[in-house]
């Protein structure tokens, strides 16, 4: 069972540069999330899909892009990176939005911005 | 707003000794509470969850008891194994609301 993947897994950028995580989910899940992961902070949510075509902002978007054109595809983008914005970076996905509902997560992407 | 606070850490504890990370939280309505465990390299992997006061989330000899009256959902293991080594994350959600997780605590067991 993949569940929910992540490319890359590593990367290293530069001051300005952009580019895109990409997520994928093979369990038909509606929701889709992106989170970022700094040390003493917890996770903290970036943005969100609630469905195919859908996108919502989450606690820290500022700096961050996101699309979610195919349901199981969730891609979160960088187009001038800084270095902020160095971090881990979760994808989730979830049945439904439910309380009850738990987000199944990826494995991460840790990115480095110099 | 929601939160969530957990103990800080790291825990050192010796194999086979008794393990409890508290965790208390905010929130607006009536949460669902979970724990996630995030091994070494790796992401979150739902560890227990509980869906309303009382409940009682268990799975490999961890469990956590959801208190309403208290706030808390403290975690507890009665004898730890080197390989429970890992961080810890206490989180809740609301409605349909995404998660709001605590900032971890690392457990790390000596044999």
């Amino acid at each position: 069972n993949a569940g929910v993947t992540q490319t890359p897994k590593f990367r290293v950028l530069k001051t300005g540069q952009s580019m895109t995580l990409l997520c994928a989910q093979d369990m038909n899940h509606e929701y889709m999330y992106w989170y970022r992961q700094d040390p003493g902070m917890g996770l903290r949510l970036i943005h969100y899909s609630v469905g195919e075509g859908t996108t919502a902002k989450g606690e820290v978007p500022d700096g961050y892009n996101v699309s979610r054109l195919k349901k199981q595809n969730f891609l979160l983008g960088l187009e001038s990176a800084a270095p902020s914005q160095t971090s881990v970076y979760f994808c989730a996905s979830s049945y439904g939005g439910e309380s009850n509902q738990p987000q199944h997560f990826g494995d991460g992407t840790r990115l480095s911005i110099l | 707003g929601d939160s969530v606070t957990q103990m800080e850490g790291p825990v050192t504890l010796s194999e086979e000794a008794f393990l409890t990370i508290n965790c208390t939280y905010t929130a607006t309505g009536y949460p669902s509470l979970f724990w996630y465990v995030q091994y070494p390299g790796e992401g979150l992997q739902l560890l227990l969850k509980a869906t309303k006061a009382d409940d009682k989330g268990s799975n490999k000899g961890f469990e956590a008891t959801y208190r309403k009256e208290t706030t808390s959902f403290h975690l507890e293991k009665g004898s730890v194994q080197v390989s429970d080594s890992a961080v810890y994350f206490c989180a809740l959600r609301a409605g349909r609301r995404a998660l709001t997780f605590g900032s971890g605590t690392r457990l790390q067991v000596q044999p």
